[in-house]
């Protein structure tokens, strides 16, 4: 695809619930980002992946959280046992740089509801 | 740590130049200065990014001060479309952990 892609757009889950995000980055590109943003709020780091693995995760905020990434390109973010305050967009990026933020391409993000 | 401060909110006539300060004092001496916008509901856009010297593109410009604790991004002709959260950020030295704080909401008024 031309840009980043993320499925699904929209998820309403109910609290206990595992949900699963998607993230297809732009191909070729090396480097994957997690973020979550919360209403109203700044973009909080979750994860960084170089190829297939993952040399930062110390943005995951608890061990319900995880995320791999298969082939050097689909990743996934997993949520287990949801909680209401995992409500919130969490958006992937992705760039041809193995290091650096330079000219990443972020996808619209997945809203994520735990009702 | 790593950290920016940014205005929360700034106000520009469209047709002017939007002029978008950083504090960004922890910075590191490699590290460099990014700049993403934020258009309502879409992901974040890369601007520009600078490590010393000042920086331009066809978008915008970067003018980072001599001890690097500060930098100001400016729109050189701001238009409604311009409207954005624009976020400076760095990176948590020694991670890949970029920090983009709460940025500034840029409204261009006509």
């Amino acid at each position: 695809g031309a840009g980043v892609s993320q499925s699904p757009s929209n998820k309403v889950t109910e609290k206990g619930k595992d949900v699963e995000l998607r993230c297809d980055p732009i191909s070729g590109h090396t480097a994957l980002y997690w973020y979550r943003q919360s209403l109203g709020q700044g973009l909080e780091f979750l994860i960084y992946f170089q190829g297939n693995s993952a040399p930062d995760k110390s943005g995951l905020p608890s061990d319900r959280f995880s995320a791999e990434r298969t082939g050097g390109s689909v990743s996934t973010l997993t949520i287990q046992r949801t909680q209401q305050e995992d409500s919130a967009v969490y958006l992937c990026a992705s760039s041809l740089e193995s290091v650096g933020l330079t000219e990443a391409f972020f996808g619209q993000g997945t809203r994520l509801t735990v009702v | 740590d790593a950290k920016t401060t940014q205005p929360t909110s700034m106000d520009c006539a469209e047709g002017r130049a939007a002029n978008l300060p950083c504090n960004h004092s922890t910075i590191s001496g490699n590290e460099y200065v990014y700049w993403y916008r934020q258009i309502h509901s879409q992901g974040p856009q890369y601007i520009i990014h600078g490590l010393k010297n000042n920086e331009t593109n066809e978008m915008a410009s970067l003018i980072i001060t001599e001890d690097r604790k500060s930098s100001t991004l400016i729109l050189p002709h701001a238009t409604l479309r311009d409207t954005a959260v624009y976020y400076c950020i760095v990176r948590a030295s020694g991670t890949y952990k970029y920090i983009f704080g709460t940025g500034t909401r840029l409204k261009v008024l006509a």
